[in-house]
């Protein structure tokens, strides 16, 4: 069974960086895209990119450009990111999530981790 | 404002079915796959419907997904108390910003 486990939850200035950790166990690391979902407090889904650990391509989301980095290591399963210039608006829980492609067939966030909440707090 | 478009919330009685809409346009749902997510109180959302009409292994019949142009609907038969959660529609954007997008969100509630 495969199953992600995230990094636990974060307070942190305005203005820091907060790196997030999720570890993929049960399956091979390298046969999926890990995405990153942002939801803020009493607020829908929001993509925020993906790695594909295999060749380490990212995508961001536009909204997200410059502020995040997605990262992956293959030697512990592991994948990461980094939200940088945090505001108080960055309070939220961040969800990673697994899929089999970018697009098409498959391309569903199909597992889930368990989410880290992360509270920007002055 | 999301670019996928859902009702906020719905409600139906016990046993009873209810559908939930997800609107888009041909640069995401009309020529994409859509996958449905259920979120309950407190919880990460989890898959009910990838390739717009599958079900996960463990997913009951009593959902189900179509998709018609560049709209999809979760439908939910038999309703119960515990399907009361919030239900996320997803798909792929190929506009100018390209990335995954997500509905709004429906709030369903089971009377």
């Amino acid at each position: 069974e495969v199953q992600l486990v995230q990094s636990g939850a974060e307070v942190k200035k305005p203005g820091t960086t907060v790196k997030i950790s999720c570890k993929v166990s049960g399956s091979t690391f390298t046969d999926y895209y890990m995405h990153w979902v942002q939801q803020a407090p009493g607020k829908g889904l929001e993509w925020m990119g993906l790695v594909h650990p295999e060749d380490t391509e990212t995508i961001y989301a536009e909204k997200f450009q410059g502020r995040v980095t997605i990262t992956a290591d293959t030697s512990t399963d592991t994948a990461y990111m980094e939200l940088s210039s945090l505001r108080s608006e960055d309070t939220a829980f961040y969800y990673c999530a697994t899929s089999r492609s970018i697009v098409g067939a498959t391309d569903a966030f199909d597992i889930w981790g368990q989410g880290t909440t992360v509270t920007v707090f002055s | 404002q999301s670019v996928l478009t859902q009702p906020p919330s719905v409600s139906a009685a016990p046993g009873q079915k209810v559908t939930i809409s997800c609107s888009g346009s041909s640069s995401n749902i009309g020529n994409n796959y859509v996958s449905w997510y259920q979120q309950l109180p407190g919880t990460a959302p989890k898959l009910l419907i990838y390739d717009n009409n599958k079900r996960p292994s463990g997913i009951p019949d009593r959902f189900s997904g179509s998709k018609s142009g560049t709209s999809a609907t979760l439908g939910i038969t038999g309703l119960q108390t515990g399907d009361e959660a919030d239900y996320y529609c997803g798909t792929w954007d190929a506009s100018l910003s390209s990335g995954r997008v997500f509905g709004g969100g429906t709030k369903l509630t089971v009377l």
